[in-house]
């Protein structure tokens, strides 16, 4: 499977618990993306990727939020001391240029 | 404010019919993209539009630059159809900002 890879596809945690995320784009892509989304809207951006460097981050993002992308390949999403909305669907995406994006399946989270 | 808006917000229609989803934006865009998202999450990349016309088997996806507005239409529509279709644009920049998708049903 050559698609974007999320792990793990589910997962349900305590509040206060912190949380990690993978997202292996397609290869050669340099252009990867985080969003969020909840029940019944639209994904949000969340944080952007051009190779290893983080080039935007949304205000969604708080503190306890963190991407990273060491080495321009895959990247993780951490989220410490979850909060009950924290609860969503972490979409990864990634692209080879402006004009076309492949998306994951997505990562439930799930914080009770 | 760079926002985007669908309609309708749910759509049920029988097998054969004709559909259209609409979407207007607030301001310039550079491209937008109509997207599927079956249930489960996964999200498909339908088209890529800066301007005209694409066709793609039954789909077909418009947008009118100065009227802010671009239509996704289904010919012929069938029960596999039945999905959230989802508008999105990016600004001048490389992030997405999404509609609220449409809740499309298709009764056989």
């Amino acid at each position: 499977d050559t698609g974007v890879s999320q792990d793990p596809r589910h997962k349900i945690t305590k509040r206060g618990q912190n949380v990690t995320f993978r997202c292996d784009p397609i290869s050669e892509h340099n252009r990867l993306y985080w969003y969020r989304q909840t029940l019944g809207q639209g994904p949000e951006f969340l944080t952007y990727f051009q190779n290893e460097a983080q080039l935007e981050k949304s205000r969604l993002l708080s503190d306890r939020f963190s991407a990273e992308r060491p080495k321009g390949s895959f990247s993780t999403l951490e989220i410490q001391r979850t909060e009950q909305g924290d609860s969503a669907m972490y979409l990864c995406a990634s692209s080879p240029r402006v004009d076309t994006i492949y998306f994951g399946e997505g990562s439930w989270l799930t914080v009770v | 404010k760079n926002e985007v808006e669908q309609s309708p917000q749910n759509l049920t229609a029988q097998e054969g019919e004709f559909i259209t989803i609409n979407c207007s934006y607030s301001v310039g865009i550079s491209a937008l993209h109509w997207l599927q998202q079956h249930p489960g999450g996964g999200i498909v990349s339908l088209f890529m539009l800066s301007s005209g016309k694409k066709k793609h088997g039954r789909l077909i996806a418009t947008i009118n630059i100065q009227e802010k507005h671009s239509s996704l239409h289904i010919t012929a529509s069938h029960p596999r159809d039945s999905a959230v279709y989802i508008c999105a644009a990016t600004f001048g920049n490389e992030k997405l900002t999404f509609g609220t998708g449409t809740r499309l049903t298709i009764i056989p």
